[in-house]
């Protein structure tokens, strides 16, 4: 079955600076890459998401890029605010006439520091 | 347009006893995934549902089970409930067999004593 690896699993940064994080996939039938931002007492929320047939994606701030090739995919956010403290899940996802399965990386807590 | 509906959003359960959890997706979706959430195993997979049949399985035992009605409704079931039962169980629903973006609920607290 699909494997996702997500890094770093905690990521500090300064109020205005960039954030980035990584994720590898394992299952080359994959075709949808989801992000999702999830805050504390709340459910996973989509922030953004790319399918395969796409290298990259931007709305505002954050940007989405992936690599078929290598099997990995990036979340960027570009200046932070502390509004973006949350923890980050990527997920990959293959469907098909056997159903719709998203597979989840470990997850990635933000911290904004203002 | 409401988003996914979970009810109840925090129980307290025996270990041994079983469980119901309900969830109502968003107005004119057909399928409803459901996912466990624990700070040991992160979000794993349990079952999807579309028009009422279960399309997918994940990797749990037989004690957890899921049923979709007709109006597209879900609700989960875990028997003879264990203490690592205890998670965050969430509950997502996308529009069709076809569409990719799932949107999910608030979850449902569960612990288990």
């Amino acid at each position: 079955g699909e494997n996702v690896e997500q890094h770093p699993s905690t990521l500090s940064v300064q109020e205005g600076d960039s954030a980035v994080i990584k994720c590898t996939y394992s299952d080359s039938a994959s075709n949808y890459f989801p992000w999702y931002k999830q805050e504390l007492g709340k459910g996973p929320q989509l922030i953004i998401d790319i399918r395969s047939n796409v290298g990259e994606k931007k709305d505002q701030r954050i940007a989405v890029t992936l690599n078929k090739t290598a099997k990995h995919f990036s979340l960027h956010i570009t200046e932070t605010q502390p509004e973006d403290s949350a923890v980050y899940f990527c997920a990959a996802m293959s469907w098909g006439a056997a159903g719709n399965k998203l597979t989840f990386g470990g997850g990635t807590r933000v911290l904004v520091k203002p | 347009k409401a988003g996914v509906t979970q009810t109840p959003r925090y129980l307290i359960k025996t270990r041994g006893q079983q469980v119901t959890l309900s969830c109502s997706p968003i107005s004119g979706h057909r399928s409803v995934s459901w996912y466990q959430q624990t700070p040991g195993q992160g979000l794993q997979f349990l079952f999807e549902y579309f028009s009422e049949t279960q399309r997918n399985k994940g990797n749990f035992p037989g004690r957890f089970s899921g049923r979709q009605f007709s109006n597209s409704r879900s609700e989960m079931n875990v028997s003879t409930l264990e203490l690592g039962d205890s998670a965050l169980y969430l509950c997502a629903s996308s529009l069709e067999e076809l569409y990719n973006e799932q949107f999910f609920g608030p979850g449902t607290r569960l612990t288990v004593l």
